[in-house]
């Protein structure tokens, strides 16, 4: 069964630095990885999507990177911000599990001024 | 486009209630998932829908919970009774394609059972 864990569970860091958050993942069976952002009582938007081919992705601000074989992928944002602040979920497909999606337990990020 | 839309937004209801939750996925999407939150154990998949039809329900709790989607563009997750314990926050999420493709979610929406 898939396990997916972020560390660390929360973040408090001041406005401008670079950050990383860490997602691993048991199962190395994996079709992607799709990094999210929930902000407070809200819904969960898609930051970015790493099909299993690939070693990462970018968005802006944002950079996502996979490493399949060692069971890690790694969230980078660069000059934080405070409207970053949101809890930061990750997920994965498994091969063997067609659609499902597994989530990480999830990092709450807060950036103070 | 609209996104997923979700109603209610909020529910409030005694135990031992029917609950019905909403949602219209995007137009398009041809996957649809219903997921329940909890802090206690995060995120779970309950149920998805392909073309309409239910491909793995081995999520949803127990027998008080069913979803319906009689058409692309509207589905169902419907409580019945329901429990204190069914308190969580439930999410409607659309994708085009499975196996990788970008799922989309709704606001969700908050069910409270007193």
């Amino acid at each position: 069964k898939q396990e997916v864990t972020q560390i660390p569970a929360a973040l408090s860091v001041p406005e401008g630095e670079n950050l990383v958050l860490n997602c691993s993942f048991t199962d190395s069976a994996i079709y992607n990885l799709q990094w999210f952002r929930q902000d407070p009582g809200k819904g969960l938007t898609s930051l970015l999507l790493i099909q299993s081919s690939q070693r990462e992705q970018t968005s802006g601000r944002l950079n996502a990177s996979l490493d399949k074989s060692s069971g890690r992928s790694t969230l980078y944002i660069a000059a934080s911000q405070p409207g970053d602040s949101a809890t930061y979920l990750c997920a994965v497909w498994n091969t063997g599990t067609a659609s499902k999606l597994t989530f990480g337990t999830g990092t709450r990020l807060q950036v103070t001024l | 486009d609209a996104g997923v839309i979700q109603s209610p937004r909020h529910e409030v209801t005694e135990m031992g209630q029917e609950v019905t939750l909403r949602c219209k996925p995007i137009s398009g999407h041809d996957y649809l998932f219903w997921y329940r939150q909890t802090m206690m154990r995060g995120l779970e998949l309950l149920i998805y829908f392909n073309n309409n039809v239910p491909i793995d329900d081995s999520g949803m709790p127990e027998d008080r919970f069913s979803a319906k989607m009689p058409n692309a563009s509207f589905s169902t997750l419907k409580i019945q009774p329901s429990e204190p314990r069914d308190s969580a926050v439930y999410f409607c999420a659309s994708s085009r394609l499975a196996g990788g493709y970008e799922q989309y979610f709704g606001p969700g929406t908050r069910l409270t059972v007193t």
